[in-house]
């Protein structure tokens, strides 16, 4: 099973500054078969990015993913208030599909 | 709009019964794969079971393989998730999440459920 750390485990920052997440898998993302997803309090999580880098529909461009292999990245450009919550990683290219503990993201 | 409503938690005793239910409208439920996906109480997400749009291939979770059974119903845009011998561990909001279309293996989640909480206690 492939296990994904994300880092660090929660982020303090302010509305308008850049947000760079972490997420490092046990063994090589086959085709880099990586999601992001956003969750807030109550609520289901939301789809941000998948296969890496692409964008779902209807997610703003500050948000952005990258990485291969191991390493992955989700980075938010400039946070709005309304982007302070949890964010997930999960990967889908080996079985089973496994998603990271997550990273919290609150205002500083 | 796509939406996936589920409902049939409630409170369970340990080695009880419990079967969700997720009604789908907004979309073609026949042509996509299913998942049921699970919260615990302020912990993260895991990955409980996956069922093809044909319902041809089912996938488990190693910590439910047969305890629970996922299942659905094409005709009733309906997807179930049938929980027998339930553990405390099993305590969560479970939540339907829609796959890709005809995929045969679960791959990322577009629209998900509100959920719906199941507490096993005694």
């Amino acid at each position: 099973e492939i296990v994904l750390t994300q880092s660090p485990g929660t982020l303090s920052l302010s509305p308008g500054e850049r947000a760079t997440l972490s997420c490092r898998a046990s063994q090589s993302v086959i085709s880099s078969y990586l999601a992001w997803y956003q969750q807030k309090p109550g609520q289901a999580p939301r789809l941000l990015i998948y296969g890496a880098y692409s964008r779902a529909t209807g997610i703003p461009d500050r948000f952005g993913g990258s990485g291969s292999g191991t390493d992955f990245t989700l980075t938010i450009s400039r946070l709005e208030p309304e982007d302070f919550a949890v964010y997930y990683c999960q990967q889908y290219g080996s079985s089973p599909l496994t998603f990271g503990g997550g990273t919290k993201v609150e205002i500083k | 709009e796509v939406q996936l409503v589920e409902s049939g938690g409630g409170l369970v005793k340990p080695g009880g019964s419990l079967r969700l239910s997720c009604a789908a409208s907004g979309f073609t439920f026949s042509s996509y794969a299913m998942n049921w996906v699970r919260q615990a109480p302020g912990k993260g997400l895991e990955w409980v079971a996956y069922i093809s749009s044909t319902g041809s291939t089912i996938r488990y979770a190693d910590s439910v393989k047969g305890r629970l059974a996922i299942s659905r119903d094409n005709a009733k845009n309906s997807l179930f998730l049938q929980m027998n011998s339930l553990r405390a561990e099993d305590t969560a909001v479970y939540y339907c999440a829609r796959d890709l279309p005809s995929s045969n293996w679960p791959y990322y989640f577009d629209y998900w459920g509100q959920g719906t909480l199941v507490t096993v206690s005694s």
